[in-house]
């Protein structure tokens, strides 16, 4: 089974800087079936980024997903006050679905 | 545009099974996986499994085997997820998902539930 961990655990930034956000596997992920989503308190998440780089319709492109293997990145190349959030990556390239543990994006 | 309705929110004692639905609308029920995420209170998302209707196939986590079991109507285009033998580490937001990509165990999620809220307490 595929673990997932993300770091760093929490990132402090302010509006119009770059946000680096990292997802390692723990095994190779098939066909680099890695998903990133972004949640807001009381909301369900919302889909990014799939296949470690396409962006989701309506996703803004200041989002980035990058990597393969095991280690992929998400990246937002000028943060807006929006963007503050928790980010949840997700590896579906086996049948047995796996979560990391989020990173928390908040106001420096 | 495609929508996933929820039931409502519940109280269960432990011990007790809770069964929480997922109304789709504005799509092709059967040609997609629908899966079941749960967040519990302040923590991250944790999968329970999928179905496929139009296998009429499930999979599920290794640590709800046995536990969890999660059905599709096709007559209601409506998802259910069972869990039995509850404890209040059960206590949850549970989501469902819909597949983007169709009939696949593997696919990103979107779109998502609101959410149902399961309370489990003495």
């Amino acid at each position: 089974e595929i673990v997932l961990t993300q770091s760093p655990g929490t990132l402090s930034l302010s509006a119009g800087e770059r946000a680096t956000l990292s997802c390692r596997a723990t095994q190779t992920v098939s066909s680099n079936y890695l998903a990133w989503y972004q949640q807001k308190p009381g909301q369900p998440p919302r889909l990014l980024i799939y296949a470690a780089s396409s962006r989701a319709t309506g996703i803004p492109d200041r989002f980035s997903g990058s990597g393969s293997g095991t280690d992929f990145t998400l990246t937002i190349s000028r943060l807006e006050p929006e963007d503050f959030a928790v980010y949840y990556c997700h590896q579906y390239g086996s049948s047995v679905n796996a979560f990391g543990q989020g990173t928390k994006l908040e106001i420096k | 545009q495609v929508q996933l309705v929820q039931s409502g929110a519940d109280v269960k004692r432990p011990g007790s099974s809770v069964k929480v639905s997922c109304a789709t609308s504005g799509g092709i029920f059967s040609s997609y996986a629908i899966s079941w995420v749960r967040q519990a209170p302040g923590q991250g998302l944790e999968w329970l499994g999928t179905v496929i209707p139009v296998f009429g196939t499930t999979n599920y986590a290794q640590k709800f085997q046995g536990r969890v079991t999660i059905t599709a109507d096709e007559s209601t285009s409506t998802v259910y997820m069972e869990l039995s033998s509850l404890r209040s580490e059960d206590t949850a937001v549970y989501f469902c998902a819909r597949a983007l990509e169709g009939p696949f165990w593997g696919s990103p999620l979107d779109p998502w539930g609101p959410g149902t809220l399961v309370t489990v307490s003495s």
